[in-house]
């Protein structure tokens, strides 16, 4: 059984604090992991896909990794409208294409 | 707006009716999820289509659930006798599908109470 696990489960930096949110996994056969921001009362709005272990993709303040084993959301000087929850999410190679998600970090960044 | 769109965006009901969710995707996308979302917890597989053709269905899928998607376009959701257990947010997802990893695009989401 695919899991993912996330942390920390919230996150407090002041403005311009830059700092690195942990997804670890199991899965049998990684296809795919998936990077989502969720504001409160939305749905999730992608971020990134990562295939492969040494992947790295950027987009504005974000860059996320991608390891055998987990995968890391780093934020760069974050600015108070990064505040959000950010999910993870697995996609096996078993032959499903559900996604497995973690219960994401809850990020608060402070003016 | 090219996006996944849901309706209603809210509905409140009283135990024991039924409700139905709609779920129209990304044009030219051929995969549609239902996920279901709690409180504090990513959201949890519910079933999954490919064209009019459902393919998977999560054990959280319960008899009284049941999704179709005629004619391989929208999608509807209609949970049973509802029960207080089933209050939560019901996302929709949909994708355009590929050989290996492919992105999911998630609507806005139907946000249900029961009373």
């Amino acid at each position: 059984e695919d899991q993912v696990t996330q942390s920390p489960e919230a996150l407090r930096l002041q403005e311009g604090e830059s700092s690195s949110l942990n997804c670890s996994y199991t899965v049998s056969g990684l296809r795919g992991l998936f990077w989502y921001r969720q504001d409160p009362g939305k749905g999730p709005e992608f971020l990134f896909t990562l295939y492969s272990a040494g992947e790295e993709k950027e987009k504005e303040r974000l860059k996320a990794t991608l390891t055998k084993k987990e995968s890391f959301l780093h934020i760069t000087a974050p600015k108070p409208e990064d505040s959000a929850t950010y999910l993870c999410a697995v996609q096996s190679g078993a032959g499903s294409y559900q996604l497995t998600f973690g219960k994401g970090t809850k990020l608060s960044v402070i003016p | 707006d090219t996006g996944v769109s849901q309706n209603p965006r809210h509905k409140i009901t009283k135990r024991g009716q039924n409700v139905t969710f709609r779920c129209d995707p990304i044009s030219e996308h051929n995969r549609l999820y239902w996920y279901r979302q709690t409180l504090g917890q990513g959201p949890e597989f519910l079933t999954y289509f490919q064209n009019e053709a459902q393919l998977e269905k999560s054990r959280l899928l319960s008899d009284r659930f049941s999704a179709e998607r005629p004619k391989g376009s929208f999608s509807t959701l209609e949970i049973q006798r509802t029960e207080q257990g089933d209050s939560a947010m019901y996302l929709c997802a949909s994708s355009l599908g590929a050989t290996g990893g492919e992105t999911q695009y998630f609507g806005p989401g139907t946000r249900l109470l029961v009373l």
